[in-house]
């Protein structure tokens, strides 16, 4: 079957530490994306990616990096310089990369928390 | 740019009952809007989705109408159960077509 992949589904990072959350689907979609969702916030977007080795910054890029080296992978490094990292982290793709009216798939999302 | 606001939750009823959960937007246009669901602990999953003005999406007993007149893409079901618990996010797309949520509203329906 067709869809996300996100691992771990728990991760806990040590302070100062570099962790990294993984992201593949197998939907031949063009277009990445990772948002954080903290309780009562929302979504919001850290990083997007609409395609191969291209990506851009969402509205709270700061302590985070990704890379799109394959179509089908997007990882998300959470860094030290990220002082509240503890959220709940999806990922998302769609088939186009723009239009609007494409629906998202998501992943089952990763719990990051702070040791 | 693009946005939707949405009623605060939790929104709590009793099996049966009827659901209503406001979602109001501001858009340049008129893009297509989504209604995303998120049970406990997974992702979010496409609930509906109108594509123009005056369209009625609808899916699971859920509908939802793209007004332009009020600027609204309200969520309703006429009789919600136990398993309609969960975070139901109204959707958009904003800058460069990036899709936008809104806050989410949180379900809770006891037997």
């Amino acid at each position: 079957d067709g869809g996300i992949t996100q691992s771990p589904k728990y991760l806990f990072r040590k302070e100062g530490q570099n962790v990294t959350l993984s992201c593949e689907q197998n939907l031949n979609h063009d277009a990445m994306y990772w948002y954080r969702q903290d309780p009562g916030q929302g979504l919001r977007l850290i990083y997007y990616s609409q395609i191969v080795n291209d990506f851009q910054k969402g509205d709270i890029a700061e302590g985070y990096s990704v890379s799109r080296e394959k179509k089908e992978s997007f990882p998300l490094t959470v860094t030290s310089a990220q002082k509240n990292p503890t959220a709940f982290y999806l990922c998302a793709s769609s088939s186009r990369r723009q239009g609007g009216g494409e629906k998202l798939f998501f992943g089952s999302g990763t719990q990051l928390s702070v040791l | 740019g693009n946005s939707v606001t949405q009623m605060e939750g939790p929104v709590t009823l009793s099996e049966e009952a009827f659901l209503t959960i406001n979602c109001t937007y501001t858009a340049t246009g008129y893009p297509s809007l989504f209604w995303y669901v998120q049970y406990p602990g997974e992702g979010l999953q496409l609930l509906l989705k109108a594509t123009k003005a005056d369209d009625k999406g609808s899916n699971k007993g859920f509908e939802a109408t793209y007004r332009k007149e009020t600027t609204s893409f309200h969520l309703e079901k006429g009789s919600v159960q136990v398993s309609d618990s969960a975070v139901y996010f109204c959707a958009l797309p904003g800058g460069s077509y990036i899709p936008t949520f809104g806050r989410g509203t949180s379900l809770i329906v006891h037997p």
